[in-house]
């Protein structure tokens, strides 16, 4: 597609829940990036990939955040057991190459707001 | 590491007068500098980028950017600001290390503008 698109665009867990987002890359883009907004405005890396691959998970809370991208299905962040503090918009960007250059600009979806109450 | 810091949790400006948004980053390697803009509820929206060539950056609706390398800045101006122009307003810096091209954002500004 020649956008981002993400799914659900509300998600409402209760603490303890699984959660799981998913994201789906603009058609030719190699490289896929999680970001978390907490309080409407605080950006936080969560994690990037290159085509399947794991690129940089350096941002991930590795106890309950997990993310995957596989061929021929849109990418996803599950979360184990929610927490309040969970509770953020969580965007997915997409770009065509990380390397330097007009391709690696990064397009954002329209975001997935999870609740945890 | 890098860092942006944004000055101004909120700019107030008159429709039609000069907006001027602040961004300073730091950053150990030549960055690349990026603004985006966010409207209520909706993703973000790439408004222009500095990647090293000339340092005056036009980007979409009327906005530009100056990159100060001496100041390390990158602040965003509009000479005439529109009611659409409200919106929060983040600043971002991108460095190349060993498998690292993530954005990093400054705490967003946001912009009213007044009739």
């Amino acid at each position: 597609g020649e956008e981002v698109a993400q799914t659900p665009k509300h998600l409402v867990r209760g603490e303890g829940q699984k959660a799981k987002l998913y994201c789906a890359p603009i058609k030719g883009h190699s490289y896929v990036f999680w970001y978390q907004q907490v309080l409407k405005n605080e950006f936080k890396f969560l994690i990037s990939f290159q085509n399947e691959n794991v690129f940089d998970e350096t941002g991930m809370p590795k106890e309950r955040f997990s993310a995957k991208c596989l061929p021929n299905s849109p990418c996803s962040l599950e979360i184990q057991a929610t927490k309040l503090e969970d509770s953020a918009v969580y965007f997915c960007a997409s770009s065509q190459s990380a390397s330097g250059g007009a391709r690696d600009e990064q397009f954002f979806g329209p975001g997935t707001r999870l609740t945890v109450l | 590491a890098q860092s942006v810091t944004q000055l101004g949790s909120h700019v107030s400006v008159s429709e039609g007068a000069l907006v001027l948004l602040r961004c300073n980053y730091s950053s150990s390697v030549p960055p690349y500098l990026f603004w985006y803009v966010q409207y209520p509820n909706q993703g973000l929206q790439l408004l222009l980028k500095y990647t090293s060539a000339a340092t005056l950056v036009k980007g979409i609706n009327g906005f530009e950017a100056e990159f100060k390398k001496s100041e390390t800045s990158f602040h965003l101006t509009k000479p005439s600001a529109h009611m659409s122009d409200a919106a929060e307003y983040f600043c971002a810096v991108r460095t190349f290390g060993a498998g690292s091209y993530q954005l990093t954002f400054g705490k967003g500004t946001k912009l009213s503008v007044i009739p």
